[in-house]
């Protein structure tokens, strides 16, 4: 059974940082293509990056473009978004997303939320 | 970057009607389209994915159609556990955008 468990999220000033984790486990992790889709409280699904199953290959949402960086580690099974220069507008429920095929989503973790505040 | 839209932003109908939610990209993207279902408190669960393909476990009432710019979801016979909103998503390139989504209630 395909398992997502994010982990990381809280409170952060505007300006700071988090990393955010996701480990996975029911399935061969280094043949997926990963991503993180965020939820602005009330809002709809916005999707921020993607990174390939080797790791070779990272995709970004313009509006996170420089400040967010996604990597993973095949050996632990799990996929990291470091968020830097966060601001209000980053406040939002991550979601870690297994892929199906190309960019579709067919596992999602039950999403970390990060709230950044003063 | 492409982006996608839906209509309506909203609805209401009856137990048994039948459903109809447009997406629409403004540029062509092919049939790299899929539809997510999102519960109230719930995660996205996807539905369907190259346009029209059914993802296992879904029930057969859901179906998806189009291609290049426009494409539908349809609900052919509304249940009362298919309140949620739906989204969909483009996925022939990067950036893998989301339309705004429809929310669907029951009248």
């Amino acid at each position: 059974e395909v398992h997502l468990l994010e982990s990381g999220g809280g409170l952060v000033q505007p300006g700071g940082s988090l990393r955010l984790s996701c480990a996975a486990s029911g399935f061969t992790f280094s043949n997926y293509a990963m991503s993180w889709v965020r939820q602005a409280p009330g809002k709809g699904l916005e999707w921020v990056s993607g990174i390939s199953g080797s790791g070779s290959t990272t995709y970004y949402a313009d509006s996170v473009k420089g400040r967010f960086t996604i990597s993973r580690d095949n050996s632990k099974n799990t996929v990291f978004l470091q968020m830097n220069s966060l601001t209000v507008a980053d406040t939002a429920v991550y979601y870690c997303a297994k892929t199906y095929n190309d960019y579709v989503f067919d596992y999602w973790g039950q999403g970390t939320l990060v709230t950044v505040s003063s | 970057d492409i982006q996608m839209t839906q209509s309506p932003s909203s609805l209401s109908a009856s137990v048994g009607d039948r459903v109809t939610i447009t997406c629409r990209a403004s540029q062509g993207i092919s049939s790299y389209l899929a539809w997510y279902q999102q519960k109230p408190g719930k995660v996205p669960k996807l539905l369907i994915h190259v346009a029209s393909t059914l993802q296992s476990g879904v029930p057969s009432r859901f179906s998806g159609s189009g291609s290049g710019t426009d494409f539908t979801l349809t609900i052919s016979s509304l249940q009362p556990e298919d309140v949620a909103t739906y989204y969909c998503q483009k996925y022939n390139t990067a950036p893998f955008t989301f339309g705004p989504g429809t929310k669907v209630d029951i009248q």
